[in-house]
């Protein structure tokens, strides 16, 4: 069974740095499309970057500049880097799983709280 | 990207059927056969029900469908049940290497 278990968030400062941590099981993350989605408290769903199986990246223009994806595929995990915090990044993070344009296996999400 | 438009709340008895809506543009709905639906009960992770326009994942029940006509896709839950209820999300590809949701749609089962 595939399953991706994140860690990492929490509390920041505005302009400060957090990095979330995506491990794939029954799967290998070099194999797949991997994405990143966020959701605001009490708001909806927004897409933040995907990922490749190359390892190339691309951001929504909300984060861009900011958010860097890296992975280590020996270990599976994917990272999300966000580093300029701003108050409206704090969102339920979630990484996904991306076949063809679709998110089949999400993450349990993972908190990230932006405030002074 | 400008997100997908939804209806904020839908609503039907048990047993009934609900038809959800999720207005694109031809960039996104329209332009390609990349529309998802999610279902999300609170404080859970959203859950892939259809991809692709019409396909269901397997253990998805059949009283899931949808379609989609021009810039415009649609959920279907027929015969609903109390368990159904929960927030529904509709994506599309956004034509320029992204994903675009809809702003959701509250389903309640009166």
């Amino acid at each position: 069974e595939v399953q991706l278990v994140q860690s990492g968030g929490g509390l920041s400062q505005p302009g400060g740095s957090l990095s979330l941590s995506c491990a794939a099981s029954g799967s290998r993350i070099s194999d797949t499309y991997m994405t990143w989605v966020r959701q605001a408290p009490g708001k909806g769903l927004e897409w933040v970057s995907m990922t490749y199986t190359g390892g190339n990246t691309v951001y929504a223009d909300s984060v861009k500049g900011r958010f860097t994806v890296s992975r280590d595929t020996s270990k599976d995990t994917l990272f999300l880097q966000m580093n300029s915090l701003r108050a409206e990044d704090t969102a339920v993070y979630y990484c996904a799983r991306d076949r063809g344009y679709s998110l089949p296996i999400w993450g349990q999400g993972t908190m990230v709280t932006v405030s002074s | 990207q400008s997100a997908l438009t939804q209806p904020p709340s839908a609503s039907g008895s048990p047993g009934q059927s609900v038809t959800i809506s999720c207005t694109g543009t031809s960039s996104d709905i329209g332009g390609y056969n990349y529309v998802s639906w999610y279902q999300q009960h609170p404080g859970k992770a959203p859950k892939l029900m259809i991809y692709e326009v019409t396909k269901r994942p397997s253990g998805v029940p059949d009283r899931f469908s949808a379609s989609k006509s021009g810039n415009t896709a649609s959920l279907t839950v027929s015969g609903l049940q109390t368990e159904d209820e929960a927030d529904y999300y509709c994506s599309s590809y956004g034509g320029s290497n992204n994903l675009v949701f809809g702003g959701g749609t509250k389903l309640t089962v009166l």
